[in-house]
């Protein structure tokens, strides 16, 4: 069973405009991370936020964790047509040992 | 980085099958995913210095191997079609919390 719920499961855009993602988890979590996958390829990490950090930037990616409301954001802003891909998030839950729980992704697709 | 072999592969029900994976220098932990189509990815299991030490919500004839190497082997008997997924292998730091890990390609199965 998968932890994480994405919303919304498919995003599309313009180039140029800002694209967010949502997370909600249902377990109390020792870090939330977010995933890129390029159609039917590997996943590739982005970004790990602890459960003690509410926000953190990394480039043009910005996530959010509200422990208390069980969720998580990714902000991608300035978007370009390379970062249409698959986005997940994944937990690690307490005493999981970094054994992942990810939620059914959202699709992006940037528009030239 | 991670490497998987094959990439691809087409079986038929009731068969065996051994997917491959060799991790990421200096990596001794790694976990099984799999990925049905449109979906995320689901925890198989994790090996730590040859040692299962977690297994997610899959039947015993899922099985693995780590060699001292930390390549590693997952095995499936008695293939069934909802079998049919692409499958990651990801490595990552063992024993370190808030690692993120680093995945392959994946391999492709299709059972028919």
């Amino acid at each position: 069973s998968q932890q994480g719920e994405e919303d919304p499961q498919a995003l599309s855009i313009q180039e140029g405009e800002n694209a967010t993602m949502n997370c909600s988890y249902k377990t109390s979590i020792n870090n939330l991370q977010w995933y890129r996958q390029n159609s039917g390829r590997g996943l590739v990490h982005l970004i790990l936020i602890r459960s003690n950090e509410r926000e953190k930037h990394s480039g043009r990616l910005r996530v959010t964790l509200d422990t208390s409301k069980k969720s998580s954001s990714l902000l991608i802003t300035a978007s370009r047509a390379a970062d249409t891909a698959s986005y997940f998030c994944a937990t690690d839950a307490n005493n999981a040992g970094n054994m992942l729980t990810f939620g059914g992704g959202t699709r992006l697709m940037v528009k030239p | 980085g991670v490497t998987q072999s094959p990439t691809h592969l087409i079986k038929t029900r009731g068969q065996q099958v051994t997917l491959r994976c060799s991790s990421q220098s200096g990596h001794n932990t790694v976990s099984w995913y799999q990925q049905a189509l449109g979906q995320g990815p689901q925890f198989i299991f994790q090996y730590y210095r040859e040692e299962e030490n977690g297994r997610g919500n899959f039947p015993p004839r899922f099985s693995g191997l780590q060699f001292p190497n930390d390549s590693s082997e997952l095995n499936v008997n008695a293939l069934e079609l909802d079998d049919s997924a692409l499958y990651l292998c990801a490595s990552s730091r063992g024993g370190a919390y808030n690692s993120p890990l680093h995945f392959g390609n994946g391999t492709r199965l299709t059972v028919t």
